[in-house]
This record gives C-alpha cells, sequence and structure tokens, in this order.
C-alpha cells in the first residue's frame, strides 16, 4: 500500500528544547493531520492542514503543508514533559488512492533525555 | 459529549472464541473506522463505513467482520480469534472521508 514516511522514528528531548519531525511521500496528498497518542490513550488530533503551503499553529505546535503537497512537518517549541508520546502524520491521497481514506505513518517517540 | 467510546477496555481471548468490540460515536459523522495498532507499525485500517447499511474493508479486513445498522454504532466481530489478532483496536469517525478522524480509547486484546 501507500506510504507516508515519517521521521525521525524516535527522540529524545530536555525540557526546553524546540523539537522537529517530518512525513514525506513519494505522492500527493490533499489533507495533512498530525494526531498525539499517549500510552494507552486514542491517538488525538493536534493540527489539520487542508491547503499547500498553510502553516497552522496550536499553542506550542506548528505544522506546515509542503508546497509540493508530498510532506508536512511538525515543531513543538520549548518543550515540556507532558509533551512525551507518540505524534503520527496522516494524509489523505489527492488522486483518491486507498479508497479516500487517511493513511498513517509509523509515529515519532518522544522520550525524555534521561 | 463523549466523541467515541469503546469497550471493553480490556480483553483476553482463547485461541478459536469469537468476541464482538463496540464503538459509538455521538456526533452524529457518517464516516466510522476501525484500525489495529501493533507496537512500532502505525496504524491500519481493517473496515470502514461510510453510512448506516454500507461498510467496506480496508488494508488488512481477514478475520474480523463489521456491520452499521445504525449512525451511531460500528461494532467489529472477531470470529475464531488467533494469537496474531492480538492488538490494540481504535474506533474512529469523522464526518467525511480524508477529514479529522476522532479515535475511541482503544480496546487492547489479547489472544492466547
Amino acid at each position: 500500500g501507500q506510504q507516508l514516511n515519517q521521521s525521525p522514528q524516535s527522540m529524545f528531548i530536555q525540557e526546553g528544547e524546540d523539537v522537529s519531525m517530518n512525513c514525506t511521500s513519494s505522492s500527493i496528498f490533499n489533507t495533512w493531520l498530525w494526531y498525539k497518542q499517549d500510552p494507552g490513550e486514542g491517538p488525538v488530533l493536534l493540527i489539520a492542514l487542508y491547503k499547500a503551503g498553510e502553516l497552522t499553529s496550536n499553542g506550542r505546535l506548528t505544522a506546515q503543508f509542503g508546497i509540493t503537497r508530498k510532506d508536512s512537518f511538525l515543531n513543538i517549541s520549548a518543550s515540556i514533559p507532558s509533551d512525551v508520546g507518540i505524534y503520527f502524520c496522516a494524509g489523505q491521497l489527492y488522486y483518491g488512492g486507498s479508497q479516500g481514506n487517511l493513511i498513517f505513518g509509523k509515529g515519532t517517540k518522544l522520550s525524555v533525555k534521561p | 459529549n463523549a466523541g467515541v467510546t469503546q469497550t471493553p477496555k480490556f480483553r483476553i481471548l482463547k485461541i478459536g472464541q469469537s468476541m464482538t468490540l463496540q464503538c459509538t460515536q455521538d456526533m452524529n459523522h457518517n464516516y466510522m473506522y476501525w484500525y489495529r495498532q501493533d507496537p512500532g507499525m502505525g496504524l491500519k485500517l481493517i473496515y470502514y463505513s461510510v453510512g448506516a447499511g454500507i461498510t467496506d474493508k480496508g488494508e488488512v479486513p481477514n478475520g474480523y467482520n463489521v456491520s452499521r445498522s445504525t449512525t451511531e454504532d460500528f461494532p467489529l466481530r472477531l470470529e475464531l480469534a488467533a494469537p496474531s489478532q492480538t492488538s490494540v483496536y481504535f474506533c474512529a469517525s469523522s464526518f467525511v472521508a480524508g477529514f479529522e478522524q476522532y479515535f475511541g480509547p482503544g480496546t487492547r486484546l489479547t489472544v492466547t
């Protein structure tokens, strides 16, 4: 099936650091969504992007829909301990592949630096 | 507003048993989805529904069945449970395809 390449797979954060992660694909997307999942919980929607070039913020989180429609990034500024968790990107293919349903990346796991 | 609710939260099944995972949403969403999540593998779509009475297969439908008799409910049925179905199952809903999906808290299933 279609693939979303999400990186990095995991990273360690120290409180106060900025964090950046991204999703890329060889295919064009209509929609990019970013979710966060805490242990034992379902994914929670953080930011939704619907237009190429769109830059949207939600508190300390900022996400952008790449101008080529093939990528998106999520930045977290001044990280705090409750930012730990798994972050997923998801997108809807432009040409209607996957029956128009969302495709999910494999996630970026944020942990606290020991 | 409860959003998407799932029951049970945890379940252990023996090989060959069957069970139904329940999912209900109160947002009047047309679209509902069932995903499974295995460690490090992201979310894989099992089945989805575009409205009451209409269901379709996702990426990994084998071993599962669904029905959608009402807008609110979308149960997932496991027949003849197998160890490969040990996973965390999430139900989600959205207003339209490719739009924001809202997830339930998940059901953690172990088949032994």
